[in-house]
């Protein structure tokens, strides 16, 4: 079946740091690629996304790649600040007529401090 | 512009009571999902709903869990019998017809059920 794997957390990086956080995936067929983000005591919200190979998704200063021959979507920004700091999964989908059912990879938590 | 209501935000109940978790979706969107995080797990579907209509239940367990989203009214995720296995965030999501495909949830602050 689809799955996704992501870096275990947390990560804590100093305010201004470069930040990756490793994806891979698993599918059957073609999937479309996402990032989610779950700032503290909030829902999850939609960050980025790339629907096919090579389409670079983009949000707030975060970049993702979708990169179909190594099966990624690391999710990276050039400085992070502590208004960053929240739970990132990463996520696919067939997109079908039938709706979005999305496939989580298991978060991770990212604290940045001063 | 009130966005996905979960409640309650926390549940305690005793082995072998019954949950019962309740979701507006934001206004305007007529699909709900249902996802369950366990401990140390990502999220998982369980169920996606239209109004009146289970579209799709291939992530429900077969026993003691059922959804519905009636024509008035929330979505409603029930438990029957609850276990300490049952013990989870649950994580209620919408989205309105025209982004059905395109991957984009709106998801509420989800809804904390331990059972003891």
């Amino acid at each position: 079946g689809d799955s996704v794997t992501q870096m275990e957390g947390p990560v804590t990086l100093s305010e201004e740091a470069f930040l990756t956080i490793n994806c891979t995936y698993t599918a059957t067929g073609y999937p479309s690629l996402f990032w989610y983000v779950q700032y503290p005591g909030e829902g999850l919200q939609l960050l980025l996304k790339a629907t096919k190979a090579d389409d670079k998704g983009s949000n707030k200063g975060f970049e993702a790649t979708y990169r179909k021959e190594t099966t990624s979507f690391h999710l990276e920004k050039g400085s992070v600040q502590v208004s960053d700091s929240a739970v990132y999964f990463c996520a696919l989908a067939i997109l079908t007529g039938g709706g979005n059912k999305l496939t989580f990879g298991t978060g991770t938590q990212l604290k940045v401090e001063l | 512009n009130a966005g996905v209501m979960q409640n309650p935000r926390h549940l305690v109940r005793r082995r072998g009571q019954e949950a019962r978790l309740r979701c507006s979706p934001m206004k305007g969107h007529s699909h709900v999902y249902w996802y369950r995080q366990l401990p140390e797990e990502g999220l998982k579907f369980m169920v996606y709903l239209q109004k009146e209509n289970i579209i799709d239940e291939s992530g429900m367990p077969k026993e003691r869990f059922s959804a519905e989203f009636p024509k008035e009214g929330p979505s409603i995720l029930r438990i029957q019998q609850v276990v300490r296995g049952d013990s989870a965030a649950y994580f209620c999501a919408s989205s309105p017809p025209s982004r059905g495909r395109t991957g984009e949830l709106f998801f509420g602050e989800g809804s904390r059920l331990t059972v003891l």
